[in-house]
């Protein structure tokens, strides 16, 4: 059973440090992406990857967060530094492109 | 299990009965649509889709209908079980794999 995986699930920690956020998409998957959800502004896109090349990082704080693929089995969000902001759940989801995306099941940031 | 706690709009309806749930789109160049339910403390889980060159689409207990015309879909659930508690979100691709959300709408189904 193929799934999205996240780590951690749970993330409490206080302004100002770092904080990375794991992902493992679906193996074969050629599309990564990552959205933040929060009460006031649902679900939005992050950023996403084709192959493991960023094609559109727009929705995110550019001064503060990065994302990455080292390799196709692991993507990777960093805040630095963190602010209470940024409290949300992030999501990662994978799929082939144009078509249906794999949720996994979210890491929920604290900042205090 | 958590929640974010979403201010949505909310459908109630009682077990059993049949639910639609509405979801107006953004961009008429939108050519894919899908519907995704979320439940407390987990991801959206794909539900069923539809392409711009259909407009109504089945799934087992579901349906999709699509109007281009008004830029509007709707979600059917056809005797809405408790286990159908859930928020729902329609979303559009854009631009060629950016899929967009729309702002969700919570359903409760009572028995």
């Amino acid at each position: 059973d193929a799934r999205v995986t996240q780590t951690p699930r749970h993330k409490v920690t206080e302004m100002g440090q770092e904080v990375t956020m794991r992902c493992q998409p679906i193996l074969g998957h050629n599309t990564v992406f990552w959205y933040r959800q929060t009460m006031m502004q649902g679900l939005e896109l992050l950023a996403y990857f084709r192959n493991r090349a960023p094609l559109d990082d727009s929705g995110m704080p550019k001064d503060r967060f990065s994302a990455e693929m080292p390799d196709a089995t692991l993507a990777t969000l960093k805040i630095q530094p963190s602010e209470p902001r940024d409290s949300a759940v992030y999501f990662c989801a994978s799929g082939f492109g144009q078509g249906v995306l794999y949720f996994g099941p979210g890491t929920r940031l604290t900042v205090t | 299990g958590e929640s974010v706690g979403l201010h949505l709009p909310t459908l109630s309806v009682q077990e059993g009965d049949n639910s639609i749930i509405n979801c107006a789109y953004s961009n008429s160049a939108s050519d894919y649509f899908i519907w995704y339910k979320q439940e407390s403390g987990k991801g959206p889980q794909f539900i069923i889709d539809i392409r711009s060159n259909m407009d109504k689409r089945q799934g087992q207990r579901v349906t999709v209908l699509l109007n281009k015309t008004v830029k509007h879909l709707s979600l059917q659930i056809a005797a809405t079980q408790p286990g159908d508690s859930a928020v729902y979100f329609c979303a559009e691709i854009l631009n060629t794999d950016k899929l967009i959300f729309g702002t969700g709408t919570r359903l409760q189904v009572f028995p």
